[in-house]
This record gives structure tokens, C-alpha cells and sequence, in this order.
């Protein structure tokens, strides 16, 4: 079955640093979406990307937020300066079509910022 | 806004027991409704989708309701194992999927 790839699956990263967190969505897929999840709490929206652009964003999704498609098949989080509470598992998603087709979300990647 | 809430939002059940995970919306106006498997720090695993055409959907020992116009869908798991035990989430979809608070279930032997 198609899977969603993140990597990597762990990331430690001080604080003030830059992050890039990649995504492989399933090849047929045209909706691509990050989300997060604060240990303990629910999973959050961040953004929704298609057609090469953001389709939305949430509040949390700040100017230090970027995502990107650079190649046709991965699909990049960047966060710029990171800060404490950024730790979280992060979460690729991706789904074929607008409404008859559910999220395949991916493994996540748990990010840590000391 | 759509708001999504689950209850309980614990159950600790001994195996073999039938199990009702309850899931409730605060804007009917849904494409779907999905239910998801997290185990302890991993991913998000889909059990069972809905459309918003649909009254239920089944897999396994797992049936799936859902009632559009009163909010509502229920996750029925059918002689529940130890292997069951993960935290269940309900997520619906109206221009993007909104999660519910989860449900953490425990079957112990």
C-alpha cells in the first residue's frame, strides 16, 4: 500500500537554529498538509499546499513557517529560527482528492529544540 | 468553528469486551469523517473513512456510524484484545481535517 515518508524520524536541534523536515507524499496525491502534535495534546493544522502554492494557513503557521515542493515529489517544512516551543511530532499528510478520498498521514517527525 | 470532542477520553477494559467510542462535531457542514489509531509516539494510522453520504462503514471487528445532522459518530470495536489498546482519534473534513481530542484506550488480558 502507498505510504507517506518522512525523515528523519528524530531531529534535536538547539534553539535559534534552522529546520527542514521532508516529506515524500504518495505519487497520485494532489493535496499535501502539515500538522503538529504538542506531546499530550491534540494534533494541530499548520498548512495546506496545492497546485504549488499554500491553499491555507493556521495562526500558529508564522513568518519563521515555510513549505515547499522543490523537485515534484518532496514536500519540505522549514522552520527558520527554531524556539522551545516548537517541540513537537510533526506530521506530513496527503490525500488524492478535494472530498471523496481520506488523509494518509505519514510516521512524523519528532522534533526536539534544547 | 468546528469543534471536534471525543468521550471518553479514557477506558481501561478487560479483552473481549464491546467497546463505543464517542465522537461529536460542532458544524454539520462535513465531506467526511475519518477515524484514526495512534500508538504510543507514532504515527496516525486511518481505520475507517465516511463519506458524509454514508451512515456507516465497517472493517474487521470495527464499525464506524455517523449521524451528519446530529454531530455525531460513533467508533463500535467488536470483542476488543490487548492489542487494541492506542489512542483513537475522530477527525473531520470540511476544508481541512480537524481532529478530535483522542479517546486512550486500555485492554488488558
Amino acid at each position: 500500500e502507498p505510504e507517506v515518508t518522512q525523515t528523519p524520524s528524530h531531529q534535536v536541534t538547539q534553539m535559534g537554529q534552522e529546520v527542514i523536515l521532508r516529506c515524500v507524499p504518495i505519487s497520485n496525491h494532489l493535496y499535501f498538509y502539515w500538522y503538529r502534535q504538542i506531546l499530550g495534546q491534540k494534533v494541530e493544522f499548520l498548512v495546506s499546499f496545492y497546485n504549488n502554492e499554500i491553499s491555507e494557513k493556521s495562526e500558529i503557521f508564522d513568518d519563521q513557517f515555510s513549505v515547499e515542493r522543490p523537485d515534484g515529489s518532496n514536500f519540505t517544512l522549514k522552520i527558520r529560527s527554531t524556539k522551545l516551543e516548537d517541540s513537537a511530532m510533526y506530521f506530513c499528510a496527503s490525500r488524492r482528492d478535494r472530498s471523496n478520498y481520506g488523509y494518509t498521514f505519514g510516521s512524523g517527525t519528532r522534533l526536539t529544540v534544547v | 468553528k468546528q469543534e471536534v470532542t471525543q468521550i471518553p477520553a479514557a477506558l481501561s477494559v478487560p479483552e473481549g469486551e464491546n467497546l463505543v467510542l464517542n465522537c461529536s462535531f460542532t458544524d454539520s457542514a462535513i465531506y467526511n469523517l475519518q477515524w484514526f489509531r495512534q500508538d504510543p509516539g507514532k504515527g496516525l494510522t486511518s481505520l475507517l473513512l465516511i463519506q458524509s453520504s454514508q451512515r456507516e462503514q465497517t472493517s474487521g471487528r470495527l464499525n464506524a456510524s455517523l449521524d451528519k445532522s446530529s454531530g455525531r459518530s460513533t467508533l463500535y470495536i467488536a470483542a476488543s484484545q490487548p492489542g487494541d489498546s492506542a489512542t483513537y482519534l475522530c477527525a473531520v473534513f470540511t476544508d481541512k481535517l480537524i481532529f478530535g481530542t483522542g479517546t486512550r484506550l486500555q485492554v488488558f488480558p
